[in-house]
């Protein structure tokens, strides 16, 4: 049973392009979190999804930042117009249900040039 | 201030001993989690503790919960050296989407 996926792994961008970022959550599990882990520090949410719905995106910037989870295939977060300040690692985790153990992937570093 | 956070900061000892880390929170809570990162790394969980539950264990690691202090504590017993790493609570702050919100970590390195 695969844990939870993300990639890429690291992402480079320049500033203003766009990052893209995938998440896969384990088997059977339909609620996807996100977060994000600026160095030296703990990680702080951004958003929660269920399969077509966003249920809360209280911790995402109100621009720029975007996220989606289609009927099929991955969770996407998506920032456009990237700047140096959102350099960090963006974690996704998956849980079975809302109140359950959530399992992190593995986490993409995004490096803003 | 953070929901949750972790007392000490950092903490260093020698493999064979105890380790115990401490969380507080504001909160009223569903549920309480316990992780590890390994730098550079992503989280591993390691138990989650339910806001009527009071003590958990598994393997090594043994959690208590105290909401009436609004805290909780992570003991590992006999560290070993692969112990080494950082150590987070996370929260739902009583929220009814499960977000967590996470201190900002206990590191602890344990010596050979």
């Amino acid at each position: 049973n695969a844990g939870v996926m993300q990639n890429p792994r690291h992402l480079v961008r320049r500033r203003g392009q766009e990052a893209r970022l995938r998440c896969s959550p384990m088997k059977g599990h339909s609620h996807v979190y996100w977060y994000r882990q600026l160095p030296e520090e703990g990680l702080k949410f951004m958003v929660y999804l269920q399969k077509e719905n966003i249920i809360d995106e209280s911790g995402m910037p109100k621009e720029r930042f975007s996220a989606e989870f289609p009927k099929e295939g991955p969770s996407i977060l998506r920032i456009q117009q990237v700047v140096r300040g959102d350099s960090a690692a963006y974690f996704c985790a998956s849980s079975p249900e809302t109140w359950s153990e959530q399992f992190f992937g593995p986490g993409t570093r995004l490096t803003v040039l | 201030s953070q929901q949750g956070e972790e007392d000490p900061q950092a903490l260093s000892i020698q493999e064979g001993e105890n380790a115990t880390m401490n969380c507080s929170y504001k909160t009223s809570i569903n549920n309480l989690q316990w992780y590890r990162q390994n730098s550079g790394r992503g989280l591993v969980h390691l138990i989650l503790i339910r806001s009527n539950e009071r003590e958990k264990h598994s393997g090594r690691l043994r959690v208590t919960l105290d909401t009436s202090k609004k805290s909780s504590s992570l003991l590992i017993t006999a560290s070993r050296a692969a112990d080494t790493a950082s150590y987070f609570c996370a929260t739902d702050a009583g929220s009814n989407t499960g977000k967590l919100i996470f201190g900002q970590g206990t590191t602890l390195q344990v010596k050979p």
